[in-house]
């Protein structure tokens, strides 16, 4: 069945870097879009960014672009978010999720990422 | 990149049916057929409920039901179960290639 665990959440001051992870298994991640979500501590959820199958093309939020990065590594079924200069509304749940245009089918059960001095 | 509009809280009870309301733009909700609801327990992921405006994914009760008129999409829920209990949320792709969720529904089963 359809995996997907994200890790590498966890406290940072602000103006700090973060990577984050999502390993997937369970179906071709190649053949896949793949999206990062978010929600902030009882909220709701803003997309924050969405890369093609094969990584050549890369969308962002207003909120996040110039200070996140999308990629993948298809032959390790991996996708990350490079998270530059973090500020404290980037604290956040984030959620890997397998899909396209139309729908997330298959989301991660979420890391959490912390921005505080 | 505006949230769509939903109704902070609807309730009803067993047995009853809700609409929860998902209003955005020509930019987004109006031109594409790409609102997808999702269904959230506290403390747990996202379940996408409703795909392509009305589409039911595999495994998903036929009591929740999806529509859209001009910039407005709905979701309907039959015959109200108290698992249904949940916080709802619709998005949409826009004409920007990117994602907008609204700001989600609590809905609660009296």
């Amino acid at each position: 069945q359809v995996q997907l665990v994200e890790s590498g959440g966890g406290l940072v001051k602000p103006g700090g870097s973060l990577r984050l992870s999502c390993a997937a298994s369970g179906f071709t991640f190649s053949d896949h879009y793949m999206s990062w979500i978010r929600q902030a501590p009882g909220k709701g959820l803003e997309w924050v960014s969405y890369i093609s199958n094969g990584g050549d093309t890369r969308y962002y939020a207003d909120s996040v672009k110039g200070r996140f990065t999308i990629s993948r590594d298809n032959g390790k079924n991996s996708l990350y978010l490079q998270m530059n200069s973090l500020r404290d509304e980037d604290t956040a749940v984030y959620y890997c999720a397998r899909g396209g245009v139309a729908r997330w089918p298959h989301w991660g059960q979420g890391t959490l990422v912390t921005v505080s001095s | 990149q505006s949230a769509l509009t939903q109704p902070a809280s609807v309730s009803g009870s067993p047995g009853q049916s809700i609409t929860i309301s998902c209003t955005g733009t020509s930019s987004d909700v109006g031109r594409y057929n790409y609102v997808s609801w999702y269904q959230q327990h506290p403390a747990k992921a996202p379940k996408l409920m409703i795909s392509d405006v009305s589409d039911r994914p595999s495994g998903v009760s036929n009591r929740f039901s999806g529509s859209k008129s001009g910039n407005t999409a709905s979701l309907t829920i039959s015959g109200l179960q108290t698992e249904d209990e949940a916080d709802y949320y619709c998005s949409s792709y826009t004409t920007s290639s990117t994602w907008v969720f609204g700001g989600g529904t609590k809905l609660t089963v009296l």
